[in-house]
């Protein structure tokens, strides 16, 4: 049973445009929210996180948005560059376990 | 090296045959861990250790068979693999078990070693 589901399996955006990507979940249990991004050829990498205390959280050209009501959340990117084109996890757990659920990813590519 | 290496980076092996993936880590990590992703899944958890002892088996065919020496080494044998078991094998470490509390806690992943069984 698949608690975090990435909906989209690939998103195409033009470079300056926003990148939105979307993740939902079903486990009330989970308050520690998380995206990876992984290149061809090399392992996931952690991008940016969130706990269930906020509902934004903002680094750079990554923002993080959480709707706990809703079971989601979703990883702004703005303005978009080329180098984004990767595949992005979502991945979720309880702060109290190390344990982490993926998503399937999302394969995003920015457009020059 | 930094970070987590993983090898070899690529393996073809027969249902017949017995090899080993290696991982190490060099950030000082005291937990490791064997994912699995197969195409267009999620990553699937299978193993964890935690200063050298398994902490967990997320009911993982006997077929697979970890190994952790060492806070720094982990390996995972592969004897009579099927063909469904072709994925790409990812480990990582993160500071403890312990969870994600605050940051500092993330897991770390090596590029990982895609596995082709015949």
């Amino acid at each position: 049973d698949q608690q975090v589901k990435q909906n989209s399996p690939s998103l195409s955006v033009q470079e300056g445009r926003i990148s939105i990507l979307n993740c939902d979940y079903t486990n009330s249990m989970f308050d520690y929210f998380l995206w990876y991004k992984k290149y061809p050829a090399e392992g996931p990498t952690f991008l940016i996180s969130i706990s269930s205390i906020k509902d934004k959280n903002e680094d750079g050209r990554f923002t993080v948005f959480l709707n706990k009501s809703a079971k989601h959340l979703s990883l702004h990117i703005v303005p978009s560059q080329p180098g984004d084109s990767a595949v992005y996890f979502c991945a979720a757990s309880s702060l109290s376990d190390y344990k982490l659920s993926f998503g399937a990813g999302t394969t995003v590519t920015v457009r020059a | 090296e930094t970070g987590v290496t993983q090898t070899p980076r690529h393996l073809v092996m027969g249902m017949t045959n017995k090899k080993s993936l290696k991982c190490e880590q060099h950030l000082g990590h005291n937990a490791m861990y064997w994912y699995k992703q197969s195409a267009k899944k999620p990553l699937e958890l299978m193993f964890v250790y935690s200063l050298e002892e398994r902490v967990e088996n997320n009911s993982v065919p006997s077929r697979f068979s970890p190994e952790c020496p060492n806070s720094s080494h982990l390996f995972l044998h592969l004897h009579t693999l099927q063909p469904e078991d072709s994925a790409l094998y990812l480990c990582a470490s993160s500071q403890t078990t312990g969870g994600l509390a605050g940051a500092g806690n993330e897991q770390f992943f090596g590029p990982g070693t895609r596995l082709t069984v015949l």
